[in-house]
């Protein structure tokens, strides 16, 4: 089993619709929960970050997390064309030593103008 | 502030050869990161450094990799001799602390034929 598991896609929908992405993780020891959104010939970029159970809310991004069902999400509201990008979500388990990071595959994002 | 920058940006090789691609960190981060996307498969964390040192090497997939950062500044990773399965984008990340957040740069193209 993969440690973490992101919904497949890609994901096409119209601009200023609401996006939900996905994903699940395997090991209750990942304490840091990340969402990456990267461009294309371009490096992933931290767009979210959460360590605790709730949402976390940056202008048009929430994210959300749910260790009890080990499920992390993030919502897109009003999305806008330059939202078109790959999205990976990415998970850390705690302590100093365990700093690397254990991405899900992505999933590729297209608003519609 | 510079980011992090790779060299490389592609490189094209013939399977036996010898490639080293380079990663120029973030200024005065200690941390730096390979990972690694082969095509398909979610980006996956090869190895780590604190400053010269090596902190993490558990995604090293053989002893054909061979990473160094003389001086804790700048990083190479060679490949010798490259097989067609080292195909992938290589990313380089550096963070100021073990915990902080881990800033990606754009990514080393490898196709080996």
């Amino acid at each position: 089993q993969k440690e973490v598991e992101q919904d497949p896609g890609p994901l096409s929908v119209p601009e200023g619709a609401i996006v939900s992405l996905n994903c699940t993780y395997s090991n209750s020891a990942f304490q840091y929960f990340m969402w990456y959104r990267q461009y294309s010939r371009k490096g992933p970029e931290l767009l979210m970050y959460t360590y605790s159970s709730g949402n976390k809310e940056d202008g048009r991004f929430t994210a959300q997390v749910d260790k009890s069902s080990k499920y992390i999400s993030l919502f897109i509201r009003d999305s806008q064309p330059s939202d078109s990008a790959t999205y990976l979500c990415a998970i850390k388990r705690g302590g100093g030593a365990n700093s690397k990071l254990t991405f899900g595959k992505g999933i590729t994002l297209s608003v519609r103008p | 502030e510079a980011g992090v920058t790779q060299f490389p940006s592609h490189s094209v090789i013939e399977k036996g050869q010898t490639v080293t691609l380079r990663c120029d960190p973030i200024s005065g981060h200690d941390n730096l990161y390979w990972y690694r996307r082969v095509m398909g498969k979610e980006i996956k964390f090869l190895l780590h450094f604190v400053k010269e040192s090596k902190q993490d090497e558990s995604g090293m997939p053989n002893n054909r990799f061979l990473a160094e950062r003389t001086g804790g500044t700048y990083s190479t990773l060679k490949v010798q001799p490259a097989e067609l399965e080292d195909s992938g984008v290589y990313f380089c990340a550096s963070s100021q602390g073990l915990g902080d957040t881990q800033y990606f740069g754009p990514g080393t193209r490898l196709t080996v034929l």
